[in-house]
């Protein structure tokens, strides 16, 4: 079964602007992971946030994570037409294995 | 230099036929994964290996049967394909908890 459940499922917004999607899931972790798919490629890392951090930056990224509510955000800053793409929260919570949400598609607009 | 390729990137085949998709990482990583990603983008993990061992292998049918000759290779059989077959198959690799790096994807399509 899916451990993570991203929010919206899908988001369209103008070059420049932010965008921010959300990820829940169900149990305890040892770290959250977001990757990136452009369409018809292969999932890729984006940013991994351990279990007792709150927040963590990349770039124009930012990954918040509660532990207490079981969720985590992913901001992107000043988004461009190239961060058009699904973005996919993954639970760590058994070695090696990965649970994945079904992904919020980003529309940037230009 | 693709860090992890898979081959081929779409297989259109007929029901009821026996396929086969490899997958090679030059990234020197101990595990190995295969997933099913289907229509709706739900990801789900099959199996993965570590050093040649099978350490995941999650509920999928046993007409699916994962081969890792050395570390850096993992392949996938599927026999007797089902329409319900139908999806893009990825292949990652990682080592211990580090990030996964994913191939570009098999796309296969059941006629």
């Amino acid at each position: 079964s899916q451990q993570g459940e991203e929010d919206p499922q899908a988001l369209s917004i103008q070059e420049g602007e932010n965008a921010t999607m959300n990820c829940s899931y169900k149990t305890s972790i040892n770290n959250l992971q977001w990757y990136r798919q452009n369409s018809g490629r292969g999932l890729v890392h984006l940013i991994l946030i351990r279990s007792n951090e709150r927040e963590k930056h990349s770039g124009r990224l930012r990954v918040t994570l509660d532990t207490s509510k079981k969720s985590s955000s992913l901001l992107i800053t000043a988004s461009r037409a190239a961060d058009t793409a699904s973005y996919f929260c993954a639970t760590d919570a058994d070695d090696y294995k990965l649970s994945f949400g079904a992904g919020t598609t980003v529309t940037v607009r230009a | 230099d693709t860090a992890v390729s898979q081959t081929p990137k779409y297989l259109v085949t007929q029901m009821g036929n026996d396929k086969s998709i490899k997958c090679e990482q030059n990234l020197g990583h101990d595990t190995m994964y295969w997933y099913k990603q289907d229509s709706k983008k739900f990801l789900k993990i099959m199996f993965s290996y570590n050093n040649k061992e099978l350490i995941i292998n999650e509920t999928v049918p046993n007409r699916f049967s994962p081969k890792s000759p050395d570390k850096a290779h993992l392949n996938l059989h599927i026999n007797s394909l089902e329409l319900g077959d139908s999806a893009v198959y990825f292949c990652a690799s990682s080592n211990n908890e580090r990030p996964q790096h994913f191939g570009d994807g098999t796309r296969l399509s059941i006629l």
